[in-house]
């Protein structure tokens, strides 16, 4: 089965600091990981995905994700922090080509000026 | 290039009643998904459409739910008679099939249903 946590509901970072968002995952088989942001009203729009190419993964607006199989994690990483980072952040997994996503409980973002 | 759209964007209805959501995913998407979430917690999946089949359909809660997909473009949820428990986010996501590559799920901004 799988499955996926995110460690920590609510992060709360300074405008320019460090994001680190952390997701860890489970999965009998090897997995597809995707990060979606979802900004107020709109539709989860991807971040980035892993899809057994590359573990360390950029994505749109400076955000990157390395995949840690020792681990299972998906850690989702900015190195400095702007006001419009601030969101909610769900991260996937998915184990065959357009299968359903198994998804966390969401991690809002709050960036503090 | 629309995107996915849902309608509507809101629903309040009360318990017992009927509710139809409705999914216009991307032109061209054979894939569509139906997911939910409740009350701030993580998005579950609901069902897969591939066209007009439902090609998984493990998710859905129980025989209150019904979706179609007539004629492989849009999709419509019914929830009937609608419980409290129905309440959340309904989100609609389409993908593509191409070359075998996992693609990304493209999603709605969802319908936010009340159950009063």
């Amino acid at each position: 089965a799988q499955s996926v946590t995110q460690l920590g509901s609510h992060v709360s970072v300074s405008e320019g600091a460090l994001v680190l968002l952390r997701c860890n995952y489970s999965s009998s088989v090897p997995p597809y990981l995707f990060w979606y942001v979802q900004y107020p009203n709109q539709g989860l729009q991807l971040l980035l995905k892993y899809t057994s190419a590359a573990t360390l993964v950029k994505g749109i607006n400076g955000f990157e994700a390395e995949f840690k199989k020792s681990e299972t994690s998906f850690h989702l990483t900015k190195p400095s922090a702007h006001m419009s980072d601030a969101a909610e952040y769900f991260c996937a997994v998915s184990v065959y080509n357009f299968n359903k996503f198994y998804f966390g409980s969401g991690t809002k973002l709050n960036v503090k000026p | 290039e629309a995107g996915v759209t849902q309608f509507p964007s809101h629903s309040v209805i009360e318990k017992g009643q009927t509710v139809t959501l409705r999914c216009d995913p991307i032109s061209g998407h054979d894939n569509l998904y139906w997911y939910r979430r409740v009350m701030g917690k993580e998005i579950k999946f609901l069902l897969h459409f591939v066209k007009e089949s439902k090609q998984d359909e493990s998710g859905m809660p129980n025989n209150r739910f019904l979706a179609e997909r007539t004629g492989g473009t849009y999709s419509t949820l019914k929830v009937q008679p609608a419980e409290l428990e129905d309440s959340g986010v309904y989100f609609c996501a389409s993908s593509q099939v191409s070359g075998g590559v996992q693609n990304e799920q493209f999603f709605g901004p969802g319908t936010r249903l009340t159950v009063l």
